[in-house]
């Protein structure tokens, strides 16, 4: 079946350093693709999303390109905030006939000032 | 416009004992689907409901159930709890026809001793 496969984490940066989080996925069709973060103690909040291969989501200064021929979705940032500090979710929505997120295992962020 | 809510946020109850979780969509949202978040094995789809209607369901018991109400609130309840039924469960609801971006409510975190 679909999956979502993400970088283990921790990742630990520096404030003001760069950020990627790699994602590469498995699909049968042409799924959407998101990444969502969740800080402590809290829900998930939608980062940013892309639809068809080739588009760029952004959002916060976070962005994240399409890549249907490497199957990726790799979420970056040129300048990390401790704010930031998170864990972040690549997920996949197989598009069918429900809505279904298929995410990854999530990414941990810490950012030191 | 108010996000999605679910009630109660926090739950302690005992090996044996069934409960019911409640998810409020945001105003307009007709499709509301429920994940089970934990440590070990991530974040899991557990079903998806439209229209009063399930539309699909992940790999869980029949002890998982669920049910959405004419105003789009759904509830989901677990009957014989397990210990490892611990978990944070988060609810999503999506606008249907166009677009498969699921927001996502603060959870309900269930503990089971």
């Amino acid at each position: 079946g679909d999956s979502v496969t993400q970088m283990e984490g921790p990742v630990t940066l520096s404030e003001e350093a760069f950020l990627t989080i790699n994602c590469t996925y498995t699909a049968t069709g042409y799924p959407s693709l998101f990444w969502y973060v969740q800080y402590p103690g809290e829900g998930l909040q939608l980062l940013l999303k892309a639809t068809k291969a080739d588009d760029k989501g952004s959002n916060k200064g976070f962005e994240a390109t399409y890549r249907k021929e490497t199957t990726s979705f790799h979420l970056e940032k040129g300048s990390v905030q401790v704010s930031d500090s998170a864990v972040y979710f690549c997920a996949l929505s197989e598009r069918d006939s429900s809505y279904k997120l298929i995410f990854g295992s999530g990414t941990r962020l810490l950012v030191r000032p | 416009k108010a996000g999605v809510t679910q009630t109660p946020r926090y739950l302690i109850k005992t090996r044996g004992q069934q409960v019911t979780l409640s998810c409020s969509p945001i105003s307009g949202h007709r499709s509301v689907s429920w994940y089970q978040q934990t440590p070990g094995q991530g974040l899991q789809f557990l079903f998806e409901y439209f229209s009063e209607t399930q539309r699909n369901k992940g790999n869980f018991p029949g002890r998982f159930s669920g049910r959405q109400f004419s105003n789009s609130r759904s509830e989901m309840n677990v009957s014989t709890l397990e210990l490892g039924d611990s978990a944070l469960y988060l609810c999503a609801s999506t606008v249907p026809a166009g677009t498969d971006t699921q927001y996502f409510g603060p959870g309900t975190r269930l503990t089971v001793l």
